[in-house]
């Protein structure tokens, strides 16, 4: 078990340019979740895949905004005509989504951009 | 709408003695509360969780106190260690079909040796 993965770590890209990260979280995991962090802040809930079913997306996820979970495997979140906001860290999570008790989420390591 | 609050930003404590970290919320419909720490550069990693309907659970040197009439829960890290410096998140579960997670803004943790 490796646990959840991000690539790349670090982004930095111009206003304007369209960015994709990609998430592999654990391979048993049906649940996965993508998240956004600013400095100061907790990680804030973007949206979540069951298995390659995206079932909920936050409304901070502006139409910039498209995630993926081709065969409910990895996942992509694409942010199309990035802007200056929208730096912050990209955090993935998977859960096994089993259970009446909040299941672990496990997070990966994330995913910085940068947009100057 | 902050539904989570963690009101100190930091907290440093010598080693061996007690960490009290502290959070508060607004929403009545959370069932679970959790516990994270982060280190830097790493990902949050899940530390304890508690059901609304308990006060305390106990893990190890943790324990989680809810008061639910106070809507306030505590982290007690006893005896402190060096190790445990990190950003501590609380954090509660809206009970969704998919275990949706609402997070504080985090307690930055020291433990002095």
């Amino acid at each position: 078990d490796t646990g959840v993965s991000q690539d790349p770590r670090h982004k930095i890209t111009k206003r304007g340019q369209n960015v994709t990260f990609r998430c592999d979280p654990i391979s048993e995991h049906n649940r996965l979740y993508w998240y956004r962090q600013t400095l100061g802040q907790g990680p804030e809930f973007l949206t979540y895949f069951q298995n390659e079913a995206q079932l909920e997306k936050s409304r901070l996820l502006s139409d910039r905004f498209s995630a993926e979970r081709p065969k409910g495997s990895f996942s992509t979140l694409e942010i199309q005509r990035t802007e200056q906001g929208d730096s912050a860290m990209y955090l993935c999570a998977s859960s096994p989504g089993a259970g009446e008790a909040p299941n672990e989420q496990y997070f990966g390591p994330g995913t910085r951009l940068t947009v100057t | 709408d902050q539904q989570v609050k963690q009101n100190s930003p930091s907290l440093s404590v010598q080693e061996g003695r007690i960490s009290i970290l502290n959070c508060d919320y607004t929403n009545s419909m959370f069932d679970y509360f959790l516990w994270y720490k982060k280190y830097p550069a790493e990902g949050p990693t899940f530390l304890i969780s508690i059901s609304s309907i308990k006060d305390k659970n106990e893990d190890g040197r943790f324990t989680v106190f809810l008061n639910k009439s106070a809507k306030h829960l505590s982290l007690h890290i006893v005896p402190s260690q060096p190790g445990d410096s990190a950003v501590y998140f609380c954090a509660a579960r809206v009970k969704t079909s998919y275990d949706k997670v609402i997070f504080g803004p985090g307690t930055s943790l020291s433990v002095i040796p």
